[in-house]
């Protein structure tokens, strides 16, 4: 099972402000990557699949690099509806796929 | 518009079933595979099954594998999870997600339903 992890746990931010967030998998898995973002009360939404190809209506600020095991997800200038959980998931191996432990982006 | 829709989440004791239902409109269903996600309260996201389009093709998490089943009728839109023996750690919210072919054999997931809830407990 690929493990990935995902840092900082909690990753304090002012608005306007660039986020970035790490996730490093315990193996490759090439460039098959998404990232996911999550309000309260509400279900992962996807922001970049492929490391670094936005979904579909996602904002430009959002960014995703990486492969094999490093990934990054860049958020340029954070924005009030940004703060939430982020998610990286591995889809390279299956079963399982896997997810990280998520980020949380919170309000400096 | 792009909808999955749970249904069939409840309170359930230790070594109980449940059947969760997923109902899927404004996308060709049969053109997808289709997994289930669940949730801890205040936990990460756990993947939990996937089956193909035509349901050739299936896999399960470790935890679940043996106790849960995957199905899907094309003809009526839907995705299905018998859960069978549950455990209390099979309490969760449990996502279902349209899962969109990448490149080669991977796929990730594009839609997600609001989720609904199951609890097992005596």
């Amino acid at each position: 099972e690929i493990v990935l992890t995902q840092s900082p746990a909690t990753l304090p931010v002012s608005p306007g402000e660039r986020a970035t967030l790490s996730c490093r998998a315990s193996q490759s898995v090439s460039s098959s990557l998404a990232w996911y973002q999550q309000k309260p009360g509400q279900a992962p939404r996807l922001l970049i699949y492929g490391a670094s190809t936005r979904a579909t209506g996602i904002p430009a600020r959002f960014s995703g690099s990486g492969s094999g095991t490093e990934f990054t997800l860049t958020i340029s200038s954070l924005q009030s509806e940004d703060f939430a959980v982020y998610y990286c998931q591995q889809y390279n191996n299956w079963p399982p796929w896997t997810f990280g432990q998520g980020t949380k982006v919170e309000i400096k | 518009e792009v909808q999955l829709v749970e249904s069939g989440g409840g309170v359930v004791r230790p070594g109980g079933s449940l059947r969760l239902s997923c109902a899927a409109s404004g996308f060709t269903f049969d053109d997808y595979g289709m997994s289930w996600v669940r949730q801890v309260t205040g936990k990460g996201l756990e993947w939990v099954s996937y089956i193909g389009w035509h349901g050739g093709r299936i896999g399960y998490a470790d935890s679940v594998k043996g106790r849960f089943t995957i199905s899907r009728d094309n003809a009526k839109n839907s995705l299905y999870l018998q859960m069978n023996s549950l455990r209390a750690e099979d309490t969760a919210l449990y996502y279902c997600a349209r899962s969109m072919r990448d490149w080669g054999d991977h796929y990730y997931m594009d839609v997600w339903g609001k989720g609904t809830t199951v609890t097992v407990s005596s």
